[in-house]
């Protein structure tokens, strides 16, 4: 079955640069979440969205945008990187607005800042 | 604050035993409580979910046992194997929310062969 795809897997940038993480939810999906999850800790909600509108938001810092395109993929935008922003970032994607029907992550992109 | 509290936060079960992973919450708007299993470099996967109006699910070797009026519930894995080594995370979303997850910290675990 087809999963939830991200890239890069692997990103290494420089403080100050800029980095667009992508996000192809499984075929018919129409919602798409955003997490990052730090070394050793739990993954912290950043962003959805929900039929290509933003659905909800968490602690996405000001540096960080995000949408949903027409075809359902979305991207993470994020500018003026940190030493901080190093983490991974995971992409989840689910049918229906209340991610409670086939709610599945992908495997992540590593963001290295250095 | 940590709205979703999970522990401990490492566990070492032998071969066969079972694995007791405990979560706690305040929210009582809180209606769905997954539990994800997740490896090292790859995304968390669904194990198993339950909703309060039942005090337990099971599914294979992993059940899940909720009490309602406490506001904890617990995973439980019967007959631990070492391919059963992970991190586990408890989560919890809100009731006509948008899907949101809140997480727990995680449990390391290793099942030793």
């Amino acid at each position: 079955a087809a999963g939830v795809i991200q890239s890069p897997r692997h990103l290494i940038k420089e403080k100050r640069e800029t980095a667009t993480l992508k996000c192809y939810p499984i075929p018919r999906h129409d919602t798409v979440y955003w997490y990052q999850q730090g070394p050793g800790q739990d993954p912290q909600f950043l962003i959805s969205f929900y039929e290509k509108m933003q659905s909800d938001k968490g602690s996405i810092p000001d540096r960080f945008s995000a949408q949903q395109f027409s075809d359902y993929h979305s991207e993470l935008n994020m500018s003026s990187l940190e030493l901080g922003d190093s983490a991974l970032y995971f992409c989840a994607s689910s049918l229906g607005g209340t991610g409670r029907n086939g709610y599945t992550f992908g495997s992540g992109t590593r963001l290295t800042v250095v | 604050q940590q709205q979703v509290k999970q522990s401990p936060q490492s566990l070492i079960v032998q071969k066969g035993g079972i694995s007791i992973i405990n979560c706690a919450y305040e929210n009582t708007a809180f209606d769905y409580f997954p539990w994800y299993q997740q490896f090292p470099g790859k995304g968390p996967a669904l194990l198993i979910a339950i909703r309060p109006d039942v005090s337990e699910k099971k599914e294979g070797r992993f059940t899940i046992s909720f009490n309602k009026s406490a506001k904890q519930f617990s995973l439980h894995i019967m007959d631990s194997q070492p391919g059963d080594s992970a991190t586990y995370f408890c989560a919890a979303s809100l009731s006509g929310n948008t899907g949101k997850l809140i997480f727990g910290q995680g449990t390391t675990l290793q099942v030793k062969p």
